[in-house]
């Protein structure tokens, strides 16, 4: 079943920008994956779904700052001009026919 | 405006048993798959379960394989989950989620505030 490698923190300045990273595990490096955010106390929140190609598909409401894109086995969230409020757990997520739902351990993204 | 909200948690011994529902609106309940995803304290998102839109496949975590069961009534928009023979280790807030097509085989889109479950002697 397919794996989801993520780091465990990140750092960016308000106002500037960040990228995370979620890799699949080998022969997974096709799957499409869906990225989430957790705000601390609050339900987490769709943010897009992403595929191998980079195309993605954006929740309702979330901001143009949060984009997607992809390389290989890497499926990135960037989200530009940060502000504090973007601080939160960010969460990518795939899906199979042997695993209905896999997560990746989650990156706690903090604004500087 | 889609919303999912929880209810059922609380304090439950080892090995005792805990019915979660999950009452859904804003959209066409029974044409979407819906799962259950879970936190621990301190720790990442979980996936427990899921139930297809048409109610004819569910699929388990194998932590929770034989122990929880997944149902969903679509006369209610309404998803459950039947946890038996609980451990220390299911200790955590349960969140409902939609799944962005009738099968399985799609992303969560959807997610509820959650319900903690807190099992303890």
């Amino acid at each position: 079943q397919p794996v989801l490698t993520q780091s465990s923190s990140a750092s960016a300045s308000l106002g500037s920008s960040v990228k995370l990273t979620c890799t699949l595990s080998s022969g997974h490096s096709t799957y499409i994956i869906a990225w989430h955010q957790h705000q601390p106390g609050k339900a987490p929140r769709y943010l897009m779904k992403l595929e191998g190609s980079g195309s993605y598909n954006k929740g309702s409401g979330v901001p143009d700052r949060f984009s997607g894109s992809s390389s290989g086995a890497d499926r990135y969230l960037t989200i530009s001009n940060l502000q504090s409020e973007d601080e939160a757990d960010y969460y990518c997520e795939t899906w199979d026919s042997n695993t209905q739902g896999v997560f990746g351990g989650g990156t706690k993204l903090t604004v500087l | 405006e889609v919303q999912l909200l929880e209810s059922g948690g609380g304090l439950v011994q080892p090995g005792g048993s805990l019915r979660l529902s999950c009452a859904a609106s804003g959209f066409t309940f029974s044409s979407y798959a819906m799962s259950w995803v879970r936190q621990a304290p301190g720790k990442g998102l979980e996936w427990v379960s899921a139930f297809s839109g048409s109610g004819g496949s569910a699929y388990y975590a194998d932590s929770v394989k034989g122990r929880f069961t997944i149902s969903r009534d679509n006369s209610k928009d309404t998803v459950y989950l039947q946890m038996n023979s609980v451990r220390t280790g299911d200790t955590a807030v349960y969140y409902c989620a939609k799944r962005s097509s009738s099968s399985c085989y799609s992303h969560t889109d959807y997610w509820g505030q959650g319900t903690l479950v807190t099992v303890s002697s």
